[in-house]
């Protein structure tokens, strides 16, 4: 079945620091590919997502291409920012499975 | 645009008594979604409503949870009884219509039972 898997946390940087997080997906067919961000006392949020393959998601600086050959939408950031700290969590969606898959979640502490 | 809301935030039960969850979605949302995230975890598919059809209820355990979408607007998830393990954040989310629409959640209803 598919699967979502992230790299490990708690991830601690310091602020201004290159942020990456890995994703690997495993899934039959073209899955979309989503991050979502889960701020301290709040919902999880959209931040991005792509629907096929070389697309490329962004917002707020944060970006995530969608690699077939690699199966990987890694979750990056050029200078990350205190209010970035949340939990973080890569998803997918299977193509008519009409559901959202997701990995277990990297939680991210920027420093000032 | 008012979001989704969920209500209670947080519930405290003992094991063996019954639970309810109640989720508003966002207005002319036909897809409604309950999640549950263990802690640690990522949420997990319990049951997905197109309006008032249940039409994914793979995951949920029917011998304890139920769910219903009356009027195909808003929704009620129940267990009775509830057990340790049934400790957990209940998530509600809708969409428009297809999953590749972006899914929007709730905060959320964190559950301990003691």
């Amino acid at each position: 079945g598919n699967s979502v898997t992230q790299m490990e946390g708690p991830v601690t940087l310091s602020e201004e620091a290159f942020l990456t997080i890995n994703c690997t997906y495993t899934a039959t067919g073209y899955p979309s590919l989503f991050w979502y961000v889960q701020y301290p006392g709040e919902g999880l949020q959209l931040l991005l997502k792509a629907t096929k393959a070389d697309d490329k998601g962004s917002n707020k600086g944060f970006e995530a291409t969608y690699r077939k050959e690699t199966t990987s939408f890694h979750l990056e950031k050029g200078s990350v920012q205190v209010s970035d700290s949340a939990v973080y969590f890569c998803a997918l969606s299977g193509r008519g499975a009409q559901k959202l898959v997701f990995g277990q979640g990297t939680r991210l502490t920027i420093n000032p | 645009e008012a979001g989704v809301v969920q209500s209670p935030r947080y519930k405290i039960i003992e094991k063996k008594q019954p639970v309810a969850f109640w989720c508003n979605p966002i207005s002319g949302h036909n897809t409604l979604y309950w999640y549950r995230q263990n802690l640690g975890q990522g949420p997990e598919l319990l049951i997905r409503y197109e309006n008032e059809e249940a039409v994914d209820d793979s995951q949920l355990p029917k011998d304890r949870f139920s769910a219903e979408r009356l009027k195909g607007v808003d929704s009620t998830l129940k267990i009775q009884p509830a057990e340790l393990g049934d400790s957990a954040v209940y998530l509600c989310a809708s969409s428009l219509a297809a999953v590749t629409d972006t899914q929007y959640f709730g905060p959320g209803t964190r559950l301990t039972v003691l």
